[in-house]
């Protein structure tokens, strides 16, 4: 069945460091991909998506890439902030919208 | 605008007891989805409707039951709570091809 893997977590980086977090998946056809962001506390919220292949994309300076040929989408920002301290998820598509996720991955930002 | 709200927000239950998980939203979205989220784990979907009077397993629906009698309301009921349905509930919305909105969750703990 459909699935995604994510690199593990915690990422720690400083502030204004550059951040890549990791999402491979496996799945029949091209289905559309997420990273959604969950503060402490809260619900998850969606970042960015994209729905088919070479897509980008974009939101509060994040960036992700469809890359059918690496069955990849991996989460770039160039600078991150305290404030972007969060859960990080990926996540496909797989009908009905409903989600399939990876398992998360925790961002911890120092000043 | 409310969004999708979830009630109560944390429950402790007894092992064999019963409740139910109340989900509301307010965007007349046709989907409606029951995750959980285990920890260190990814969301994993449990049960999810397409419309009023329509609804279909996920990956984990034992010990699970659904129903949508409206378009705005899908609760979750446990009937029998084990230890093993310690989690965190997120209900989730949505249209065709939109994004899922997510509520802030429901922690249960069973003892």
């Amino acid at each position: 069945g459909d699935s995604v893997t994510q690199m593990e977590g915690p990422v720690t980086l400083s502030e204004e460091a550059f951040l890549t977090i990791n999402c491979t998946y496996t799945a029949t056809g091209y289905p559309s991909l997420f990273w959604y962001v969950q503060y402490p506390g809260e619900g998850l919220q969606l970042l960015l998506k994209a729905t088919k292949a070479d897509d980008k994309g974009s939101n509060k300076g994040f960036e992700a890439t469809y890359r059918k040929e690496t069955t990849s989408f991996h989460l770039e920002k160039g600078s991150v902030q305290v404030s972007d301290s969060a859960v990080y998820f990926c996540a496909l598509e797989s009908g009905f919208q409903k989600l399939v996720f990876g398992t998360g991955t925790r961002l911890l930002v120092s000043p | 605008n409310a969004g999708v709200t979830q009630t109560p927000k944390f429950r402790i239950l007894k092992i064999g007891q019963s409740m139910t998980l109340q989900c509301t939203q307010d965007m007349n979205h046709n989907y409606m989805y029951w995750y959980r989220q285990d920890p260190g784990m990814g969301l994993k979907l449990i049960y999810y409707s397409v419309g009023a009077g329509i609804t279909d397993k996920g990956e984990v629906p034992n010990g699970y039951n659904v129903s949508r009698s409206t378009t705005e309301d899908f609760p979750l009921r446990l009937e029998l709570a084990a230890p093993s349905q310690t989690s965190v509930y997120f209900c989730a919305s949505s249209y065709q091809n939109t994004e899922a909105f997510f509520g802030q969750g429901t922690r249960l703990t069973v003892v």
